[in-house]
């Protein structure tokens, strides 16, 4: 089982929709979890961290985490084409020395 | 405008070539860190550094030399590299080595012929 899995999708969704990432994760002792955004050609970005169970919100992004599942999730609304990109979810882990991260989902938001 | 700069945002060289890839943060921050990235992968971490100190290496060969001159300043040295290690590299940095908020430099994409 992988530490970290994703989706790689595309998941493709129309402009002004929900988009919703999801995230799994193996290591029930998972503290800290972010989102980062990647374009492609480009450097990933954060775009939002979350530490403890519930949602987490920040203009149009909410991050949704729940320790007892081991699943965090991004929801975007009013997805805007320039959405489009790479959401990279990385997990950190007492007692790793680095981040984890999974493998990205790919999303396309079509005009 | 990111406050991780790197250079050169763009590197081919030949297999007896050395060249060295260079990494600046101006965030105050005490942790940097080296990524690999290849297309459609995440991220892979080479090294780790803490207050100047190499605190991880992860297996790294040999032909990857990192150093960290001061707080602000990460360089990459590579010698003798293979064309799989073309790839894109990622400069980070974090407030510190337990602060997992990462911020990357634009990266810089390395050809190796």
């Amino acid at each position: 089982q992988k530490e970290v899995e994703q989706n790689s999708g595309p998941l493709s969704v129309p402009e002004g929709a929900i988009a919703s990432l999801n995230c799994t994760y193996s290591d029930r002792v998972s503290q800290s979890f972010f989102w980062y955004r990647q374009y492609s050609g480009k450097s990933p970005e954060l775009i939002m961290s979350i530490y403890s169970n519930g949602d987490k919100e920040d203009g149009r992004f909410t991050a949704q985490l729940n320790k007892a599942s081991q699943y965090v999730s991004l929801l975007i609304r009013d997805s805007q084409p320039s959405d489009s990109a790479t959401y990279l979810c990385a997990v950190n882990t007492p007692g790793f020395q680095k981040l984890v991260f999974g493998t990205g989902t790919r999303l396309l938001v079509s005009p | 405008d990111t406050e991780v700069t790197q250079t050169p945002k763009h590197l081919v060289m030949g297999m007896t070539n050395k060249k060295s890839l260079k990494c600046e943060q101006h965030m105050g921050h005490r942790a940097m860190y080296w990524y690999k990235q290849k297309a459609k992968k995440p991220p892979e971490l080479m090294f780790v550094y803490s207050y100047e100190k190499l605190s991880i290496n992860e297996s790294v060969p040999s032909r990857f030399s990192p150093e960290c001159p001061n707080s602000s300043l990460l360089n990459l040295h590579l010698h003798a590299l293979q064309p799989e290690d073309s790839a894109l590299y990622l400069c980070a940095s974090s407030q510190d080595r337990g602060d997992r908020e990462l911020f990357f430099g634009e990266g810089s994409r390395l050809t190796v012929l």
